[in-house]
């Protein structure tokens, strides 16, 4: 069984660029999370998709939103791009999401602001 | 709101000896609980899990037990070996509307 991928690896970009991060849960896991590790704040949670649905997200700017495709699959957008935003961005999938599910965790995407 | 505590490290072993790493919450509901362990340049695995009070969860030697009554969810494991260096989290989710909530994570380092 595939595990969670995400893409890309690495994405370097600059301040006030735009940033994509995508996802694809494992097959048959309908609920998707993102999650901000950054250097000295440890994880923390970003959004949450659910059937296609954002229902609910963390204390983060507007300028961090996202989608869920009808395959269940995600992406991550973030705006304006500032240099706080340098970490690592992690998704997670489980079979439900209004349940305590086990999350489990793709590789992440490093995303480096210069 | 929900949070988890647990101690950051480093910390330091020589293989084979025992470990424990602490950790305890504080959650409205009645929550999950995990410990997740990230490898250098990885996402996070899911180590083991209990969902009710007095549950073991156990894998790859390590085990924790959900104790209700002092809302803790320590990691222990009797052996500890190189290959078991790496970041531990400690989590809780209630409901999962909210997500995660993640310890700061303990670095442990296993020296030959």
């Amino acid at each position: 069984e595939a595990g969670v991928t995400q893409s890309p690896t690495h994405l370097i970009k600059t301040r006030g660029q735009q940033a994509t991060l995508r996802c694809s849960p494992i097959s048959g896991h309908t609920s998707v999370y993102w999650y901000q590790q950054a250097l000295g704040l440890g994880l923390q949670f970003l959004l949450w998709y659910d059937e296609g649905e954002e229902r609910n997200r963390g204390n983060f700017p507007p300028r961090f939103s996202g989608r869920q495709f009808p395959n269940y699959s995600s992406e991550l957008n973030v705006n304006a791009l500032e240099l706080e935003d340098s970490a690592l961005y992690l998704c997670a999938s489980s079979l439900e999401g209004w349940s305590n599910q086990p999350q489990h965790f793709g590789d992440g995407t490093r995303l480096s602001i210069l | 709101g929900n949070s988890v505590t647990q101690m950051e490290g480093p910390v330091t072993l020589s293989e084979e000896a025992f470990l424990t790493i602490n950790c305890t919450y504080t959650a409205t509901g009645y929550p999950s609980l995990f410990w997740y362990v990230q490898y250098p340049g990885e996402g996070l695995q899911l180590l083991l899990k209990a969902t009710k009070a007095d549950d073991k969860g156990s894998n790859k030697g390590f085990e924790a037990t959900y104790r209700k009554e002092t809302t803790s969810f320590h990691l222990e494991k009797g052996s500890v070996q190189v290959s078991d260096s790496a970041v531990y989290f400690c989590a809780l989710s209630d409901r999962g509307a909210d997500g995660l909530t993640f310890g700061k994570g303990t670095h442990l380092i296993i020296q030959p």
